[in-house]
């Protein structure tokens, strides 16, 4: 199975702040590599797909990058909004597999 | 546009249950789906695909839930199944029903997921 490990595991920003959440598997898993957000009581909303593709109504302050192993979530711009649970998932190869999640808290 | 789980309850370890899948708003039968289900304190993990019945309807497991999980599909009803036999105490957990999306005909991703249903084991 493909790990992903996450970091930080969590983080305080303020709002503006941009914040860099890094996700890294335990093999190359060529972009095959989504991010999701979560907010407590809902179930997962995908924010990228294929590393750096920006889902449809998904505001342009989210973007990715990354190759081989490592990829990077970044948000420009905090909005208050945006405090929530962030997870990378790989779906290069089943059992796709998710990170253990950055959680993004007001400072 | 929506999923919505069903059939989660209590049952007793080595017992079974069967979780079903709603849809509404879109064309179910155009779609793949999964289930991921994420156990109390725990992470979230991907149970099982099945694909479009265009391309057979093949499915796919978690190798802990292989040979114990099944799931199927009916597109005339827009409804999908869990089934779930041999329930072990460690499958208690909120399951979750998504719509999986390959884009490029090569990157899969889950852009709609359900609610959950909580299936809890236990004697």
């Amino acid at each position: 199975d493909i790990q992903m490990t996450q970091s930080p595991s969590s983080l305080s920003a303020s709002v503006g702040d941009r914040v860099t959440v890094t996700c890294r598997a335990s093999d190359r898993i060529n972009n095959y590599l989504n991010w999701y957000q979560r907010k407590p009581g809902t179930a997962p909303k995908v924010l990228i797909y294929a590393v750096s593709n920006l889902q449809s109504g998904v505001p342009s302050r989210f973007s990715g990058s990354g190759s081989g192993t490592d990829y990077t979530l970044t948000i420009s711009s905090l909005q208050p909004e945006d405090f929530a649970v962030y997870y990378c998932q790989q779906s290069h190869s089943t059992p796709w597999t998710f990170g253990q999640g950055t959680k993004v808290e007001i400072k | 546009v929506q999923l919505a789980e069903s059939g989660g309850d209590l049952v007793q370890p080595g017992r079974s249950l069967r979780l079903s899948c709603t849809s509404s708003g879109f064309t179910f039968g155009d779609y793949a789906l999964t289930w991921f289900r994420q156990a109390p304190g725990k992470g979230l993990e991907w149970v099982g695909f099945i694909a479009r019945n265009f391309y057979g309807g093949t499915t796919d497991y978690a190798p802990s839930m292989k040979g114990r999980f099944t799931i199927s599909r009916d597109d005339s009803k827009s409804i999908a199944y869990l089934q779930m036999n041999s329930l072990k105490t460690e499958d208690t957990a909120v399951y979750y029903c998504t719509r999986a999306v390959q884009w490029l005909g090569r990157y899969w991703y889950f852009d709609l997921w359900g609610r959950g249903t909580l299936v809890t084991v236990s004697s």
